[in-house]
């Protein structure tokens, strides 16, 4: 069973603050990984992908991947109070239909 | 360009009752899939598809069915509806590129009385 598990959360950080979101993954041949984030009611949407071992960048926003610890994280800079949302982290296993397998989802609120 | 659209968005379900949520994606996509979300959790895979008259199941595929009859649609069949099946219900598309995302559909929201 592929499992992916997420810190479970609630987690407040102040606005400005770092935000940090962490997910470890159990199939050693997973080869893509995601950062989805789902504000409440409404659909996922994708905000990193990241595919190699090291950092990602895109704006306020770092994702980090390590495959030999199987750890996958987010970085959020600059927390914004609409940043608050649920992110779900997801994995691509190697020879699968690309299904994604999610973890359960960490709960961010930005406190102004 | 719509992307992936779901029919109904809402949908009261008597227990024992059967119904058909839609989904549709003008992609082009050859990969769909099914997930649904129970609250405060994650998505789970109900089933999938790889293209037209290609379907398996995914880690919960118990009182559903699918067909693939078309590149674009990819309906989801409830019969028998009963309480556990009460979830938000996604459907997504992607293609076989490895660097491509999964695009989501604004959801379906069922709940069984």
């Amino acid at each position: 069973q592929k499992e992916v598990e997420q810190n479970s959360g609630p987690l407040s950080v102040p606005e400005g603050a770092i935000a940090s979101l962490n997910c470890t993954y159990s199939d050693r041949v997973s080869q893509s990984f995601f950062w989805y984030r789902q504000y409440s009611g409404k659909s996922p949407e994708l905000i990193m992908s990241i595919y190699s071992n090291g950092d990602k960048e895109d704006g306020r926003f770092t994702a980090q991947l390590n495959k030999a610890s199987q750890y996958v994280s987010l970085l959020i800079r600059d927390s914004q109070p609409s940043d608050s949302a649920t992110y779900l982290c997801a994995v691509i296993s190697s020879g699968s239909a690309r299904q994604l397998t999610f973890g359960s989802g960490t709960q961010l609120t930005v406190l102004p | 360009n719509a992307g992936v659209t779901q029919t109904p968005k809402f949908r009261i379900l008597k227990i024992g009752q059967s119904m058909t949520l839609q989904c549709t994606q003008d992609m082009n996509h050859n990969y769909m899939y099914w997930y649904r979300q129970d609250p405060g959790m994650g998505l789970k895979l109900i089933y999938y598809s790889v293209g037209a008259g290609i379907t398996d199941k995914g880690e919960v595929p118990n009182g559903y069915n699918v067909s693939r009859s078309t590149t674009e649609d990819f309906p989801l069949r409830l019969e028998l509806a009963a309480p556990s099946q009460t979830s938000v219900y996604f459907c997504a598309s992607t293609t076989r590129a490895q660097t491509d995302t999964q695009y989501f559909g604004p959801g379906t929201r069922l709940t069984v009385l």
